[in-house]
């Protein structure tokens, strides 16, 4: 079956330009989780819906994040005006359970690179 | 602060023998632990998970251990394979209800054939 997809898989962006991530979880997952990673360390979360609802959005590091779910399948993660420090591995996960979602299913992830 | 420690950056093992991988944590508030398993330009695959009121969980080549009392936990894959050979990551999910996991640094495997 299909999995958590992703896209695009890599984006270039220069210092300052806005970018936008999809994710496509799993069909009928009604978790969904976003989460950083930068080199050399593990995932870090940074907003969580159930359904369309965000119920956390608490690990968002700037007010230029931004994410949504409008009808609780597909997901976006917006980052304004990005900076350098942006750069890394966008990861979303899905899970089928509600809470705990302690089996969340990971995409291939979005790198992105700020220039 | 890291809440989720692998102290070992990276292990090597020989095809066949026991693979040992560590986890410490610092808050007594996780109700659940996981494995996952991440290749090169992929995402995190879940491999196994424990609840904090267990000990031990074993699914086949996989088990791992929890010692609440040392907030330790450790990954044991019997017989290793070089398929094995990737980064593992030691996550737990706090039992404060915001379902966010929280992840340790990774150690790198590498099973030699």
């Amino acid at each position: 079956g299909a999995g958590v997809s992703q896209s695009p898989r890599y984006k270039v962006a220069k210092r300052g330009q806005d970018v936008a991530l999809r994710c496509d979880p799993i069909s009928g997952h009604v978790s969904l989780f976003w989460y950083q990673q930068a080199l050399g360390q593990g995932p870090e979360f940074l907003t969580y819906f159930q359904n369309e609802a965000q119920l956390d959005k608490s690990g968002l590091p700037s007010d230029r994040f931004f994410a949504e779910r409008p009808e609780g399948s597909v997901s976006t993660l917006k980052i304004q005006r990005t900076q350098q420090e942006d750069s890394a591995v966008y990861l979303c996960a899905s899970s089928l359970q509600t809470f705990p979602s302690y089996e969340q299913y990971f995409g291939p992830g979005t790198r992105l690179t700020v220039t | 602060d890291q809440q989720v420690k692998q102290n070992s950056p990276s292990l090597s093992v020989q095809e066949g023998r026991i693979s040992i991988l560590n986890c410490d944590y610092t808050n007594s508030m996780f109700d659940y632990f996981l494995w996952y398993k991440k290749y090169p330009a992929e995402g995190p695959t879940f491999l196994i998970s424990i609840s904090s009121i267990k000990d031990k969980n074993e699914d086949g080549r996989f088990t791992v251990f929890l010692n609440k009392s040392a907030k330790h936990l450790s990954l044991h894959i019997v017989p290793s394979q070089p398929g094995d050979s990737a980064v593992y990551f030691c996550a737990a999910l706090p039992s404060d209800a915001t379902n966010k996991l929280i992840f340790g640094t990774g150690t790198l495997l590498a099973v030699q054939p």
